[in-house]
């Protein structure tokens, strides 16, 4: 089946740091969501982006969807023990639009 | 308190022992969904509902059975367990399943170990 591409799958920073986090997709994309997992909890929504070349920002967060809408990044800028998780791409292929597909995550971990 | 609920949140069992692990969202969302969290895998998705009686499967389907009979149950039926379904279960809904309003709450997870 359909796969979406996440990278990197761990991720060690030092407070402070910056982090980012990729997601591609040999096809393109109608849109694509971002949720965060604490250790020990669930995913929890972040945000969807469904325009080429949208950009949006949350706090420290900064979401960015490709111009061809294949790629997406999550970016944290000056990491900080509470954003210690598993960031998750999600995206829908064409098809079927309940079939919600996740990347394999990408495990934070900060450094105090 | 808006909410997806899962019960049980943990589960050991045997073998062959038919379970049933509830799913139950106060919402009113249309969609509901069932994933599966491996280590190194992420989150599969097992079944999904797009709405009452209207089921479908997702990537990994094979050994589970759902149901949508009432809008804000989505029960996970194993009918014969096995080692290969101890995973960690989660089931999520959201208002619909794309565009505005699709986004997903997710239940607080079953561990589900099978011996």
């Amino acid at each position: 089946g359909q796969q979406v591409m996440q990278i990197p799958q761990y991720q060690h920073v030092q407070e402070g740091e910056d982090f980012t986090t990729y997601c591609n997709s040999s096809t393109t994309l109608s849109n694509i969501q971002w949720y965060k997992q604490r250790p020990g909890g669930h995913p929890v929504f972040l945000i969807q982006l469904v325009k080429s070349g949208e950009v949006k920002k949350q706090k420290r967060l900064t979401f960015q969807f490709g111009e061809a809408k294949k790629n997406s990044s999550l970016h944290i800028t000056a990491t900080q023990t509470t954003d210690v998780g598993t960031y998750f791409c999600a995206v829908n292929y064409g098809g079927s639009q309940g079939n919600l597909i996740f990347g394999k995550g990408t495990k934070l971990s900060v450094k105090p | 308190e808006a909410q997806v609920t899962q019960n049980p949140r943990y589960l050991i069992t045997v073998t062959g022992k038919k379970l049933t692990v509830t799913c139950s969202q106060n919402m009113n969302h249309e969609y509901m969904s069932w994933y599966r969290q491996d280590p190194g895998l992420g989150l599969r998705q097992i079944y999904y509902s797009m709405n009452v009686e209207v089921t479908d499967k997702g990537d990994v389907p094979e050994g589970y059975k759902v149901s949508r009979k009432e809008k804000r149950n989505f029960p996970l039926i194993l009918e014969s367990p096995s080692p290969n379904q101890t995973s960690l279960y989660f089931c999520a809904s959201s208002l619909r399943a794309s565009g505005r309003g699709n986004e997903q709450f997710f239940g607080p997870g079953t561990r589900l170990t099978v011996l």
